[in-house]
């Protein structure tokens, strides 16, 4: 079946900009999530979702940052006034969070490579 | 000093070896311990998925983890060209969904 995609896969921005990543999870999977991977570092946690809400976002870095779900499927990450400091690959996963199995097996797209100039 | 400590390498080896990859961690609440693979200019691909200490194996790929000396491996047997890549180890407290803590990851390059 389909796996995570995610959309653009590069996106080149100016400071100052606005933008928003878009994330499709593998159809079914209740548990999404965004991380961030600045180069030569691994993924660095920033929200996660459970259905449309945001069950946990201590990761966010400042209040530029913001994701929805607002149907409980796709999801899309909005950073407002970007920063040099932003360019990363920010990755989306997704996980089906059945409470009898196995447990959190997090399943990643291929990532949106964001640089702000 | 960061939660999860991971050797960036790069680590290369001959086609064929055996080769292990470690991670340290500081956080005793830690369970579930996961190994990533990721292809350059890929997202990570899940390798292996343990819970607790103790040992999994699939196929060519072992997984070991150690809670007393917070400590966990992965090892590749026979490894081959296309295993080049980099190798995540990833891990959280809780079983239900969290965000997972990552260590920098291990550049391996298998040499034909």
């Amino acid at each position: 079946g389909a796996g995570v995609s995610q959309t653009p896969s590069n996106k080149v921005t100016e400071k100052g900009k606005y933008v928003e990543l878009r994330c499709d999870p593998i159809s079914g999977h209740t548990a999404l999530y965004w991380y961030r991977q600045s180069l030569g570092q691994g993924p660095e946690f920033l929200i996660y979702f459970q259905g449309t809400g945001a069950a946990d976002d201590s990761g966010l870095p400042n209040d530029r940052f913001f994701a929805v779900r607002p149907e409980g499927s796709v999801s899309t990450l909005k950073i407002q006034r970007t920063e040099r400091g932003d360019s990363a690959v920010y990755l989306c996963a997704s996980s089906p969070f059945a409470h009898r199995g196995p447990g959190n097996e997090q399943f990643f797209g291929p990532g949106t490579r964001l640089t702000v100039l | 000093q960061k939660e999860v400590e991971q050797d960036p390498g790069p680590l290369s080896v001959p086609e064929g070896a055996i080769v292990s990859l470690n991670c340290t961690y500081s956080n005793s609440a830690f369970q579930y311990f996961m190994w990533y693979r990721q292809y350059s200019r890929k997202g990570p691909e899940l390798l292996m998925y343990t819970y607790s200490s103790g040992n999994k194996e699939d196929g060519r790929f072992t997984a070991q983890v150690d809670k007393s000396s917070k400590y966990i491996s992965l090892f590749i047997r026979d490894s081959q060209p296309s295993d080049s890549a980099t190798y995540l180890c990833a891990m959280s407290a809780s079983r239900g969904a969290d965000g997972l803590t990552f260590g920098k990851g291990t550049h391996l390059i298998i040499q034909p």
